[in-house]
């Protein structure tokens, strides 16, 4: 199984450059979600998607579009990206939007913007 | 936002040792909360997911145990071993969302 894929594993950019992180899940699951690492902090929410079609800002959406054109993609997209964005993102999917089901990874990606 | 709160931040203890941890909450509200383990370099794999007060779980040498009317859960693993460096999130839901502890570090000494 592939479970959650998630693409590319690391990337830089320069400062106004926009880019895609694709996320793809094979399981079937209604929830999809964004978050970033930062040093000392717990996971962030930036976006959430509880089906196709349907997407909501999390706790740091600003500087990140999202969009649910089916129930397997979800990528995320840097309209201009900033050296605050550097940081470390995951994307993940659960089978339950009530959120009594475990969450599963992709690989993480890591981004520097320079 | 609500707040998770881990604590300790890091931990060292010796192999062959027992150890736990803590994860606070609020109780309002409450639907589920969850236990993740992060190794480095890869992702978070789900440890428990807990919905009942007073609910205990188990996997192997690692059980956690859910408090939810003061707000609390513990992470509990037994006879520690090296494999089980890594750092542990715990997560509590919130209207369709999962907010997360920043974790605690677990160092196993041989």
């Amino acid at each position: 199984n592939a479970g959650v894929t998630q693409t590319p594993k690391f990337q830089v950019l320069k400062t106004g450059q926009s880019m895609t992180l694709q996320c793809a899940q094979d399981m079937n699951h209604e929830y999809m979600s964004w978050y970033r690492q930062d040093p000392g902090m717990g996971l962030r929410l930036i976006h959430y998607s509880v089906g196709a079609g349907i997407t909501d800002q999390g706790e740091v959406p600003n500087g990140y579009n999202v969009s649910r054109s089916t129930t397997e993609d979800f990528p995320l997209r840097l309209l201009s990206a900033a050296p605050s964005q550097t940081s470390v993102y995951f994307c993940a999917s659960s089978y339950s939007t009530s959120g009594n089901t475990e969450a599963f990874f992709g690989q993480g990606t890591r981004l520097t913007v320079v | 936002i609500l707040n998770v709160e881990q604590s300790p931040q890091s931990l060292h203890v010796q192999e062959g040792d027992s150890t736990n941890f803590t994860c606070s909450f609020p109780s309002s509200n409450f639907y589920a909360l969850h236990w993740y383990r992060w190794e480095t370099a890869k992702s978070p794999e789900a440890l428990f997911v807990m919905t009942l007060n007073g609910d205990e779980k188990k996997k192997g040498r690692i059980s956690a145990t859910l408090n939810t009317k003061e707000g609390y859960s513990y992470l509990y693993i037994k006879g520690s071993q090296p494999e089980d460096s890594a750092t542990y999130l715990c997560a509590r839901d919130s209207n369709y969302q999962l907010i997360w502890g920043a974790g605690t570090k677990l160092i196993i000494k041989p």
